[in-house]
């Protein structure tokens, strides 16, 4: 089993619509948590960070961290064209990222 | 722009060759990174470095090595290239926990 599960979709929505992306992992030991967004070919970037659990909101986006399910989500709210990429789940027990685990990442499509 | 740049875009090279792929950050980072990303395997450590001097393996280090000479500079050689190396690989760099910064990634095929 890996540490962190993420489905690797793809998933389509139509514009407009709130996307829901989703990991869960094993290691009660992680404490922070992020998303990455990646455009084809080109580097991940960083989406949202979260250190512990409960809720972080920026702009269109949400991101949610259970710890006793261990589950961690990221919500996408109206979603447009331009938000089309693969999303990485990544987490880490540690202030030093040296045991950062990522998820195979999510592949979205939004259709206009 | 800030940022990493990682060389080359992308290579094809014959098994049993020696390549270094380059990096450089002019965010003065302490800690750099080298991943690989590989279908339905996400981003895998390969080896990181906290500060310059120092080097550590991560989760795939076998068949690669690194040095941290300075602290901009981030050199992933592979000293005998094998097809199992095909993959995308990416430099990043971090100053905290606060996530990475990557680069846009070296695209390598080992024939």
């Amino acid at each position: 089993q890996k540490e962190v599960e993420q489905d690797p979709g793809p998933l389509s929505v139509p514009e407009g619509a709130i996307v829901s992306l989703n990991c869960t992992y094993s290691n009660s030991a992680f404490q922070y948590f992020m998303w990455y967004r990646q455009y084809s070919r080109k580097g991940p970037e960083l989406l949202m960070y979260t250190y512990s659990s409960g809720n972080k909101e920026d702009g269109r986006f949400t991101a949610q961290v259970d710890k006793s399910s261990k589950y961690i989500s990221l919500f996408i709210r109206d979603s447009q064209p331009s938000d089309s990429a693969t999303y990485l789940c990544a987490m880490s027990p540690t202030y030093n990222n040296n045991d950062m685990r990522f998820g195979a990442g999510t592949r979205l499509t939004v259709k206009p | 722009i800030a940022g990493i740049t990682q060389a080359p875009t992308s290579q094809i090279l014959a098994a049993g060759r020696r390549m270094t792929l380059r990096c450089t950050q002019d965010m003065r980072h302490n800690a750099m990174y080298w991943y690989r990303q590989d279908l339905g395997l996400g981003l895998r450590l390969i080896h990181y470095s906290n500060t310059a001097g120092t080097t550590g393996k991560g989760e795939v280090p076998d068949g690669y090595s690194v040095s941290r000479a300075n602290t901009d500079d981030f050199p992933l050689t592979l000293a005998s290239a094998v097809p199992s190396q095909t993959s995308v690989y990416f430099c990043a760099s971090s100053d905290d926990s606060r996530g990475y910064t990557f680069g846009s990634g070296t695209r390598l095929t080992v024939v």
